[in-house]
């Protein structure tokens, strides 16, 4: 996990509530992900990003939003919780070109 | 939807046995990768691998492009294994991130 920071560790929220998870890192990668994982069905793909200013949606894009103005931040927002959003949150990295990611220690979210 | 397939769901062993964690996928690959994650842990990435073999310690990681299936193996095993393994491809000509994981193997050794 070294290199890659990943803020709260755990949160609770109301139904409705909004919030920021953070995803910062300093080793200059350029591709940053967003994942969640849920009991029985794996790490899941959220939103993903190839550079600063450029972002795409994954697997399961619904409710939350990212942005990319820095090479350094990934920031998932989550506009309005749901219970369904309750998981672990992994932010992961890797340097274009090269297929190793590096994953976050991860934010633990209950949505009541 | 590419899949990928691991095998078995939950594995308990007794210390000191040889263990196999097998994983299949549909498609075809640029790289897999097999992930550890200790209970409440992060995850930390094993092996990566697109072709033949890596040893790393008492950890061996297999893979066979034609029968698209890889197979991660723990000799000697130790109670400190007990994890949960998490095998993981990215596809080729896929999206330019995002990998496809399997649901991950329990893995418990007993002393």
């Amino acid at each position: 996990n070294a290199g890659v920071t990943q803020t709260p560790k755990f949160q609770v929220l109301k139904t409705g509530q909004s919030m920021t998870l953070q995803c910062a890192q300093d080793m200059n990668h350029e591709y940053m992900s967003w994942y969640r994982q849920d009991p029985g069905m794996g790490l899941r793909l959220i939103h993903y990003s190839v550079g600063a200013g450029i972002t795409d949606q994954g697997e399961v894009p619904n409710g939350y939003n990212v942005s990319r103005s820095t090479t350094e931040d990934f920031p998932l927002r989550l506009l309005s919780a749901a219970p369904s959003q309750t998981s672990v949150y992994f932010c992961a990295i890797r340097y274009r070109g090269d297929n190793e990611q590096f994953f976050g220690p991860g934010t633990r979210l209950t949505v009541l | 939807k590419n899949e990928v397939e691991q095998s078995p769901q939950n594995l308990t062993a007794q210390e000191g046995e040889f263990i196999t964690i097998n994983c299949s996928y549909s498609v075809g690959i640029s790289a897999l990768h097999w992930l550890q994650q200790h209970p409440g842990g992060g995850i930390v990435s094993l092996f990566m691998l697109s072709s033949g073999k890596k040893k790393h310690g008492r950890l061996i990681a297999t893979i066979n492009i034609q029968e698209k299936h890889s197979s991660l193996h723990i000799t000697a095993s130790h109670p400190r294994d007990s994890a949960v393994y998490i095998c993981a491809v990215a596809y080729s000509g896929g999206g330019a991130d995002g990998l496809t994981f399997g649901k991950g193997t329990h893995l418990i050794i007993q002393p």
